[in-house]
C-alpha cells in the first residue's frame, strides 16, 4: 500500500538551478496538493489539482509551477532555484473533497538552495 | 481569504496531564476542520477531524470541540504519554466549493515530560 510517493527526499540545489519534485498517489484520488513547510511553520499551499489537465494557484505559487498529465502524478517544477525556496515539500492528495476523507500526505523532500 | 490561528506555539506538560490546544478561523464558511500530527522528519498524519454539523468528536484519549459561533475549535488530550510529544496542527476546509483547500494553523510543539 504505497499511498503517496515523493522523489527525491532530500536535495540541494545551488541558485538557479533547476528542478522537478516527483510525487504520485496509488489511491485513485481526484485532488492533490502542493504545500511547502518551512522550519518552525504550518504549511503554506502552492499548488493544487482536481484532475487530469486542471490545476489552481494556492497561498504562495511564486517560483513554482504545475503540471496533471495523468491522475497519479502532480510534479512540482522550480524554474530557477532560490534560498528563500529552501524548505520541505510535502504532496498530499484525496478524495473529491477533504470531507469525504482526509489528505494522505507524502513523506516529502527536503530542498535545500544555496 | 480564510486564515487560522494556533495557539500556544509550544506546550509542555507532565505525563498524565490533559492537553489543550485551541485554534481560531475566520472564515464562518468553513465546514471541515483535520488535526494532524507531525512527529519529527515525518509526515503529518491525521489524528481526529470533526464537521460543523458536530459539536464534539471523541476518539479514546483524543477529543475535538467546535464553536461555530465564535469561530474557534480545540484539541483535547487526556492522560499524555510521551509518544504524543509532537508538532500538532489544525487546519479549516470549505469543503467541495473551495476544492477542499486546507488552510492550516502555525502548529503547536507539544512535549510531554516523563
Amino acid at each position: 500500500n504505497a499511498g503517496v510517493t515523493q522523489t527525491p527526499k532530500f536535495r540541494i540545489l545551488k541558485i538557479g538551478q533547476s528542478m522537478t519534485l516527483q510525487c504520485a498517489q496509488d489511491m485513485n484520488h481526484n485532488y492533490m496538493y502542493w504545500y511547502r513547510q518551512d522550519p518552525g511553520m504550518g504549511l503554506k499551499l502552492i499548488y493544487y489539482s482536481v484532475g487530469a489537465g486542471i490545476t489552481d494557484k494556492g497561498e504562495v505559487p511564486n517560483g513554482y509551477n504545475v503540471s496533471r498529465s495523468t491522475t497519479e502524478d502532480f510534479p512540482l517544477r522550480l524554474e530557477l532555484a532560490a534560498p528563500s525556496q529552501t524548505s520541505v515539500y510535502f504532496c498530499a492528495s484525496s478524495y473529491l473533497d477533504s470531507t469525504l476523507g482526509p489528505q494522505h500526505f507524502g513523506d516529502g523532500t527536503r530542498l535545500s538552495i544555496l | 481569504g480564510e486564515n487560522v490561528e494556533q495557539h500556544p506555539s509550544t506546550l509542555s506538560v507532565q505525563e498524565g496531564d490533559s492537553a489543550v490546544i485551541k485554534c481560531t478561523y475566520s472564515d464562518s464558511a468553513s465546514n471541515y476542520f483535520p488535526w494532524y500530527k507531525q512527529e519529527l522528519g515525518k509526515r503529518p498524519q491525521l489524528i481526529i477531524d470533526i464537521r460543523s454539523n458536530v459539536g464534539e468528536k471523541k476518539d479514546q484519549r483524543i477529543a475535538v470541540t467546535l464553536n461555530k459561533t465564535a469561530k474557534h475549535f480545540s484539541l483535547h488530550i487526556t492522560e499524555t504519554q510521551p509518544e504524543d510529544s509532537a508538532v500538532y496542527f489544525c487546519a479549516a476546509s470549505k469543503g467541495v466549493s473551495n476544492t477542499g483547500k486546507l488552510i492550516f494553523g502555525q502548529g503547536t510543539t507539544l512535549q510531554v515530560k516523563p
